[in-house]
């Protein structure tokens, strides 16, 4: 199970946007609206933040947006905050019990 | 409030086997699967398997099949990681997670693990 895409480092100034792609294949992200997307400060353990695509636990700003098309989900940060800068991790459901994880975006607020 | 609670950070020799334990509390233990990730430094987290907490059945990714054994204990709500035959590679913070659905939800605190001779 090859880890999901996503890009290295997206950056942006407070009150800007950023997107974070993630993706996949027909066996992972594509086969499911189970993709999942995690931030991590440093030192920390991840924290969910958007779950099934477009879902936010309680907490999270309506500022996080998730999407998806085809094997391609998305996350977007709306009216970036300091308190955004961190890694980002996409996770997807791979069938048979598996999982797959992304390979992590750095966002910098400039 | 919901919380999973690892032991703390081991140091181990190369060849070496290493167990981490995993406290679940606030919640009903057999009602959701527990996880073990694993992150290796400047790396996202890799998934290396589950536990059916209710009874005991386990998935292990492909890379780490024979080389890891999760077990639970239903009467303390702990899972337990067993990984073997440690190599400098197995250095990495290791975390327990919950899944809601197909989602993590509650994560542990994190393990930090040192293979070195």
């Amino acid at each position: 199970q090859s880890a999901l895409t996503q890009p290295p480092s997206a950056s942006g100034s407070p009150g800007q946007s950023v997107t974070i792609s993630c993706t996949g294949t027909s066996r992972d992200v594509g086969a499911n609206n189970y993709v999942s997307w995690y931030q991590q400060h440093p030192g920390k353990a991840p924290k969910l933040i958007i779950y099934d695509v477009i879902k936010r636990p309680s907490g999270v700003p309506d500022r996080f947006s998730g999407s998806k098309s085809g094997n391609t989900a998305s996350l977007t940060v709306s009216g970036l905050q300091a308190e955004d800068e961190a890694d980002y991790y996409c996770s997807s459901y791979a069938g048979s019990d598996n999982y797959v994880f992304g390979t992590g975006t750095k966002v910098t607020v400039l | 409030q919901v919380q999973l609670v690892q032991s703390g950070a081991e140091v181990k020799k190369p060849g070496a086997s290493v167990n981490i334990s995993c406290k679940a509390s606030g919640y009903t233990f057999t009602n959701h699967y527990i996880h073990w990730l694993r992150q290796a430094p400047g790396q996202g987290p890799e998934w290396m398997g589950l536990i059916k907490t209710s009874g005991g059945d386990t998935s292990y990714a492909q890379n780490f099949q024979g080389r890891v054994t999760l077990t639970r204990d239903t009467s303390t709500s702990t899972v337990y990681l067993e990984l073997s035959s440690l190599s400098s590679e197995a250095t990495a913070v290791y975390y327990c997670a919950r899944t809601v659905g197909s989602h993590f939800d509650c994560w542990g605190q994190g393990t930090r693990v040192t293979v070195s001779s």
